[in-house]
C-alpha cells in the first residue's frame, strides 16, 4: 500500500526560481523523509522532520510537515539546473519498521 | 568510505532460474531492506530485517526470499524469477529502524526476466 502520494507527478521551472513539492499521507507517522534520485540511481537523503516538528531547513531546502492535515511539502529555493532528479518522501509506519515510499516528483529545472 | 553495494548491477536471466542478488553494508547498521522501483509506481519494500536474524515482509514480498545471517549482507532470493520481477532493485540499510534515521542506499540492479 502507498502511504506517501507526491504532488504534482511532475514540475518544469526555469532556473532560479522555487520549486514545491507536496506529499500526502495517511496514517499516523513518526518521522516523514524526503530523498532525491537522479536518473535511475541510488536514492539520496536529504532532510528528516519528526512528527512533533513543524518546519525545518537545510540550505535551500524547507520542509513542512502538517500532522492534522496528513501532508508534507519540500521547497527548493533558487533552483538550480542540477537539481534535476525526482523527489520522493518516505514515511514510516508507527512501529518504526516499515517504509513507505510516494511515487515521487520529477522535477525538471531549465538552465 | 561509507557504502552500500549490490551485485551484480545488471543481470538479464529466462524465468524459472533462480538467482541472488548481494546487499553489503560496511557501516555496521542493524537496519537493511530491499526495494523494487517500477515506473509510476516509486518504491515499495520487499523485505525488511531489523537485525541479524530477524526479518519481515515488506509490502510486495511474494517471490522473493531473504536471509540475515550476518549483520553485514541482506542478499535477496529469488527462487523461480517470473516477467513480473522485472524492475530496478535497490538495497538500503540505516542505523536503526527506528525510522529516525536516515537511510543509504545502493546503486541499484537492473533485472530483466525474460
Amino acid at each position: 500500500s502507498q502511504q506517501g502520494e507526491e504532488d504534482p507527478q511532475a514540475l518544469s521551472i526555469q532556473e532560479g526560481e522555487n520549486a514545491t513539492m507536496n506529499c500526502s499521507y495517511k496514517t499516523s507517522i513518526n518521522n516523514l523523509q524526503w530523498y532525491r534520485q537522479n536518473s535511475g540511481r541510488g536514492l539520496v537523503h536529504l532532510i528528516l522532520i519528526r512528527s512533533n516538528e513543524r518546519e525545518k531547513h537545510s540550505g535551500r531546502l524547507r520542509v513542512t510537515l502538517d500532522t492534522s492535515k496528513k501532508s508534507s511539502s519540500l521547497l527548493i529555493t533558487a533552483s538550480r539546473a542540477a537539481d534535476t532528479a525526482s523527489y520522493f518522501c518516505a514515511t514510516d509506519d508507527t512501529g518504526g519498521f516499515k517504509t513507505i515510499f510516494g511515487a515521487g516528483t520529477r522535477l525538471f529545472v531549465k538552465a | 568510505e561509507a557504502q552500500v553495494t549490490q551485485n551484480p548491477r545488471y543481470l538479464i536471466t529466462v524465468t524459472g532460474k533462480k538467482l541472488t542478488v548481494t546487499c553489503s553494508q560496511n557501516m555496521n547498521h542493524e537496519y537493511m531492506s530491499w526495494y523494487r522501483q517500477d515506473p509510476g509506481l516509486g518504491l515499495r519494500q520487499i523485505y525488511y530485517s531489523m537485525n541479524v536474524e530477524v526479518t519481515d515482509k515488506g509490502d510486495v514480498p511474494e517471490g522473493y526470499k531473504v536471509s540475515r545471517k550476518e549483520k553485514r549482507n541482506f542478499p535477496l532470493i529469488l527462487e523461480s524469477p517470473s516477467p513480473n520481477q522485472t524492475s530496478l532493485y535497490f538495497c538500503a540499510s540505516s542505523l536503526t529502524a527506528s525510522g529516525k534515521y536516515e537511510q543509504y542506499f545502493g546503486p541499484g540492479t537492473r533485472l530483466t526476466v525474460t
